[in-house]
């Protein structure tokens, strides 16, 4: 069973503040690394997938690093608005099944006007 | 597009009893999902489906869960009987072709409160 671990549980930041958040996962076992975004009451959305040690990814104020080497991504938010506020869920595609995702147990995101 | 639809989106029953969710995947999309979501924990999958076979059920609790997708197009997900560590939400996801690569899109999940 891959273990993917997220930190921190949770944040509180102020309008405009910037933040960042780690997944980490076993370097040992990696086809694919996902981010997602998870409003209440809405569907999680998908924000990134990442495959290559090193990749940059970035979705406006939004962008993630990824190293499979020493096995971890980072989330960052700059000028983190209200509307940022949701989860943020990593998950792993790797280990033996195709295609299936190991999740860790998310960030809860709160940005306070 | 239209997205992947689930329903219903609240369920609240008493323990013991049954329940059933719904979800109709994105047009074409040959892999469905069916994920547990425990308060404080992430996604847990459940069943994998690649068109109406079964690729993954290792985490599906047989004794009491079943999922089916007839047809390869829309599935269902049954509890039965349910009992209170149940209590979760329930969320479909549909992707092109079940590649550890590809992009699952997720419905709004179903909340089942189980009393």
């Amino acid at each position: 069973i891959l273990n993917v671990e997220q930190s921190p549980q949770s944040l509180h930041v102020q309008e405009g503040d910037s933040t960042n958040f780690t997944c980490s996962f076993p370097s040992s076992n990696f086809y694919a690394l996902h981010w997602y975004r998870w409003e209440t009451a809405k569907s999680p959305e998908a924000l990134f997938v990442m495959t290559l040690n090193g990749d940059e990814k970035k979705k406006g104020r939004i962008s993630a690093t990824l190293n499979t080497k020493e096995g971890y991504s980072y989330l960052y938010i700059k000028g983190s608005q209200p509307e940022d506020s949701a989860t943020y869920l990593c998950a792993l595609a790797g280990g033996t099944s195709y295609g299936k995702l190991t999740f860790g147990q998310g960030t809860i995101l709160t940005v306070h006007p | 597009e239209a997205g992947v639809a689930q329903s219903p989106r609240y369920k609240i029953i008493e323990k013991r009893q049954s329940v059933a969710f719904w979800c109709n995947p994105i047009s074409g999309h040959a892999t469905l999902y069916w994920y547990q979501q425990i308060l404080g924990q992430g996604p847990k999958l459940l069943i994998q489906f690649q068109n109406n076979g079964v690729v993954d059920d290792s985490q599906l609790p047989k004794d009491r869960f079943s999922a089916e997708r007839l047809k390869g197009v829309d599935s269902t997900l049954k509890i039965q009987p349910a009992k209170l560590e149940d209590s979760a939400v329930y969320l479909c996801a549909s992707s092109p072709e079940g590649r550890g690569i590809d992009t699952q899109y997720f419905g709004p999940g179903t909340r089942l409160t189980v009393l």
